[in-house]
């Protein structure tokens, strides 16, 4: 066990819904990532946040969105959800958002989009 | 931009044998860091070892290793011993401040230990 909760575990939705992923980070760690697993585009950073602020931006679509409260939990909006958008979501956490930490992965959210 | 090549999608190993998985890859950075990390059939992302570029000293965690070549830009993972629970999908990875301290993942390999 990493110490990075998320949830829904699954997650279920029909094309042009609106959904949200849940992350809670390692006690202690202030920076969160996003990622998506696809078949097609294998393992792609999303987006990291650093102590509430958005700190890198990766290949991200316009339609998805992230944020990080106060309480250092994370939220990934996906919204006009299509049928590639199905895939594994993770978030990971380090203590700082540094290339010298180690970024620890969450259980992943398995979207499925019909 | 950074890329990581792993060049065998999948390889099979006896258990107690040993299996040496492939990595490469692409940068002009010279400080940066290489991981491995494992997925077996739950999906979890598993930190299996990581590598610092400015040590010459490769890696080792228990019964993985790993081979770091920097000028041939080069970062090989052997696990010996295999052992069945072994068996699952392992990335390559890089991660530098340049690139704005993200994980750029490999392909993947796929490991079958077989009993």
């Amino acid at each position: 066990d990493s110490g990075v909760t998320q949830t829904p575990k699954h997650l279920i939705t029909a094309t042009g819904q609106r959904v949200t992923l849940r992350c809670s980070p390692r006690s202690g760690d202030l920076s969160v990532y996003w990622y998506q697993q696809s078949l097609d585009q294998g393992l792609q950073f999303l987006i990291q946040y650093y102590n509430g602020e958005e700190r890198a931006k990766g290949n991200i679509l316009e339609r998805f969105s992230a944020q990080q409260f106060p309480d250092l939990h994370s939220e990934l909006n996906l919204s006009s959800l299509e049928l590639g958008d199905s895939a594994l979501y993770f978030c990971a956490s380090s203590v700082d958002g540094r290339s010298t930490d180690t970024q620890y992965f969450g259980p992943g959210t398995r979207l499925t989009v019909l | 931009a950074q890329t990581v090549t792993q060049s065998q999608p999948e390889m099979s190993v006896q258990e107690a044998e040993t299996v040496t998985l492939s990595c490469t890859y692409d940068t002009s950075e010279n400080n940066y860091y290489l991981f491995w990390y494992k997925q077996p059939p739950s999906r979890q992302m598993i930190l299996v070892i990581r590598q610092e570029a400015y040590k010459q000293q490769n890696a080792t965690e228990n019964r993985f290793s790993v081979n770091f070549q920097k000028a041939a830009k080069s970062f090989s993972l052997k696990i010996s011993d295999s052992q069945l629970g072994d068996t699952a999908m392992y990335f390559c990875a890089f991660m530098n401040q340049a690139a704005g301290n993200k994980l750029t993942f490999g392909g993947g390999t796929r490991v079958l230990v077989k009993p």
